[in-house]
């Protein structure tokens, strides 16, 4: 699978935009993009998935380039219950072998009050 | 929310004894997975099923048995606990497994061996 890269920290004041990059400059034609966050002690929680196109759903939208090797998360008003580890993980579409993700080290972000 | 719900919650035992966690889905989903997260490993896939009596190793099954005897129900046993297995451990489900379908994780189990 492609390798991402994250900033290792963020700020945002609460009911800001946050804006969450990530790199997957290797990523190939069938793989998908995806954003999960974890908040402390729980399970990580998927967020949104993307191919090509921009997409948009009731917790965030996900900015792809048009090259692919790059995407933003983006939280359109964050509150402080957003502040979690975000990670972004590149998936191939067809399964084959044991199918698990690979979370790296994350974003984690911060809002502030 | 997917409705998973991992028991027990938190559970500390001792070196040399069974232990069985337990994943339970309200979804109907085909494919369920046991994960272990660690610091500095992040999550690591331990064993995933397929379906009904169908599962198969992932990266770090050593150690880990799995059963499948329900839809709703993902067993991971560990048959001789050790301290190394101490971590936090999570299951996800997946309508498929094809990229375009993501994978719902419960909560975690924190587990302790002493």
């Amino acid at each position: 699978d492609a390798k991402t890269t994250q900033p290792t920290s963020m700020d945002c004041a609460e009911g800001r935009a946050a804006n969450l990059p990530c790199n997957h400059s290797t990523i190939s034609g069938n793989e998908y993009v995806y954003w999960y966050r974890q908040i402390h002690s729980q399970g990580p929680q998927y967020i949104i998935h993307g191919l090509k196109n921009n997409e948009t759903n009731e917790m965030a939208s996900l900015i792809i380039t048009e090259d692919r090797k790059s995407s933003t998360l983006i939280l359109p008003h964050a509150t402080l219950r957003d502040t979690a580890v975000y990670y972004c993980i590149v998936r191939p579409y067809s399964g084959g072998g044991a199918d698990g993700l690979t979370f790296g080290k994350g974003t984690h972000l911060i809002i502030q009050p | 929310d997917a409705g998973i719900t991992q028991s027990p919650r938190h559970k500390v035992t001792e070196t040399g004894t069974p232990v069985t966690l337990r994943c339970h889905q309200t979804e109907n989903h085909r494919y369920m997975y046991w994960y272990r997260q660690d610091p500095g490993h992040g999550l690591r896939l331990i064993h995933y099923s397929y379906g009904v009596k169908d599962t198969d190793k992932g990266e770090v099954s050593d150690g880990y048995s799995v059963s499948r005897s329900k839809t709703e129900d993902f067993l991971l046993t560990l048959e001789s606990a050790t301290s190394s297995q101490t971590s936090v451990y999570f299951c996800a489900i997946s309508a498929d497994r094809d990229g375009n379908q993501p994978q719902h994780f419960g909560d975690g189990t924190r587990l302790s061996i002493l």
